[in-house]
């Protein structure tokens, strides 16, 4: 099975500051149709989990574009522009390549 | 709108089992793979299975390959998780989600979830 890895697993932040996760896969994500199903989803507080990002840098719809994307390989990273109150959460990088899904271990972000 | 309704949660024995189900409206559910993902208490997101949207494929986490049975009937627009020789680790909110993705990414949906709890 393939691991995620997210780093780190704690991220206090100041609101209108800047955040990023990052997420280490075990091996590489790529389909054998090229593409590469990685995904980060957001949770917040009492709620089920939403996608922000799929495919590495696409953001779902209704997404602010404050949330961003990027990678490649095995290495790929979640970024905030400027952190909001509503963005308090834990964020989860997930691999939807190869059977079977995993996600990483979440990363909590959190106002100073 | 999308709405996705998990039943069937309660406390059961080790050994023992239980079956979820999950409702939808607002989608052409026939069109659509589903998947459970589960929680633990206070812990995080773990993909559980998925069936195809006309059930002919299934996939399954190793923890729960061999115990756990999804399934779905597209008349009754509903998703099943039938989970057997229940242990103390499958103590979790199950999930029922459509995250499809593959040229296209449309919106993914999430229900509540339904919290199924193993216990002596």
């Amino acid at each position: 099975d393939i691991v995620m890895t997210q780093s780190p697993l704690s991220l206090p932040v100041t609101l209108g500051q800047p955040a990023s996760i990052s997420c280490r896969s075990s091996q590489s994500p790529v389909h054998s149709d090229g593409t590469t199903y990685l995904h980060w989803f957001q949770q917040r507080p009492g709620q089920s989990p939403r996608r922000l990002i799929n495919k590495i840098s696409n953001r779902d719809a209704g997404v602010p574009d404050r949330f961003s994307g990027s990678g490649s390989g095995t290495d790929f990273t979640l970024k905030i522009s400027r952190v909001e109150a509503e963005d308090v959460g834990v964020y989860y990088c997930m691999q939807g390549t190869h059977w079977p899904w995993t996600f990483g271990q979440g990363t909590k972000v959190e106002i100073k | 709108q999308v709405q996705l309704v998990e039943s069937g949660g309660g406390v059961v024995q080790p050994g023992r089992s239980l079956r979820l189900s999950c409702t939808a409206s607002g989608l052409t559910f026939s069109s659509h793979g589903m998947h459970w993902v589960r929680q633990a208490p206070g812990k995080g997101l773990e993909w559980v299975a998925v069936i195809s949207h006309d059930g002919s494929d299934k996939q399954y986490a190793d923890s729960v390959k061999g115990r756990f049975t999804i399934s779905r009937d597209n008349s009754k627009n509903t998703l099943y998780l039938q989970m057997d020789s229940l242990r103390i680790e499958d103590t979790a909110i199950y999930y029922c989600a459509k995250m499809d993705c593959g040229p296209d990414c449309p919106l993914d949906y999430w229900g509540q979830g339904t919290l199924a709890t193993v216990s002596p």
